[in-house]
């Protein structure tokens, strides 16, 4: 089945520095790849997605790249903010198996003012 | 708007007894449902995917006959966790597909705390 690695589990950036996290997956049919932020105790909130049929999206100071060759896929937050703390997590789903998303491990981001 | 929401918000419990967490799509039709577990500082875990109408899908390492899911209607499923201990203890999410929604994006309640005594 599909697997997703997920690096750094953590990272810790001054604010205003652009973090950078990388995931990769081991199944070339997934075809839709989220990004989820998680705060303490909360439900995992959608902050940007990409699908396999695009190379890069962009959303204000969230971007996302997507290499299907490779099967790696990197989430990018430019000029960091202490808010942007938190956990994030990659997934990847296969439009073939009822959309189920397989979570990387996380990334912790600490944001220092 | 896709609304999503779990019914306890969290839940103590005594080892031996069982517990039901209920997830609704309030504002939607949600022909499947998936149940995620989250212990402390980890990753969420796919448990099962939940058809409505028909049994649900366990992932590999699950046990069905201790996590009981039903799927009754297209805007609620269940998921009861039978004869709890305490390792059972953790943060439970469902989630939502939304039919029209693109590829295959899910919506995520806010997630049930159970601590098993």
């Amino acid at each position: 089945g599909e697997n997703v690695e997920q690096h750094p589990s953590t990272l810790s950036v001054q604010e205003g520095d652009s973090a950078v996290i990388k995931c990769t997956y081991s199944d070339s049919a997934s075809n839709y790849f989220p990004w989820y932020k998680q705060e303490l105790g909360k439900r995992p909130q959608l902050i940007i997605d990409i699908r396999s049929n695009v190379g890069e999206k962009k959303d204000q100071r969230i971007a996302v790249t997507l290499n299907k060759t490779a099967k790696h896929f990197s989430l990018h937050i430019t000029e960091t903010q202490p808010e942007d703390s938190a956990v994030y997590f990659c997934a990847a789903s296969m439009g073939n198996q009822g959309g189920k998303l397989i979570f990387g491990q996380g990334t912790e981001l600490s944001v220092k003012p | 708007g896709a609304v999503v929401s779990q019914h306890p918000s969290w839940v103590i419990c005594k080892s031996g007894t069982s517990v039901k967490i209920e997830c609704r799509s309030l504002d939607f039709q949600a022909t499947t449902m998936f149940w995620y577990r989250q212990f402390p500082k980890q990753s969420l875990m796919l448990m099962a995917t939940s058809n409505e109408g028909s049994k649900a899908t366990y992932e590999q390492g699950v046990e069905k006959d201790k996590f009981l899911i039903n799927h009754a209607s297209l805007t609620l499923s269940t998921l009861t966790v039978t004869s709890a201990h305490p390792e059972d203890s953790s943060f439970y999410i469902c989630s939502a597909g939304k039919p029209a929604a693109a590829y295959n994006e899910q919506f995520f309640g806010p997630g049930t705390r159970l601590t098993v005594l």
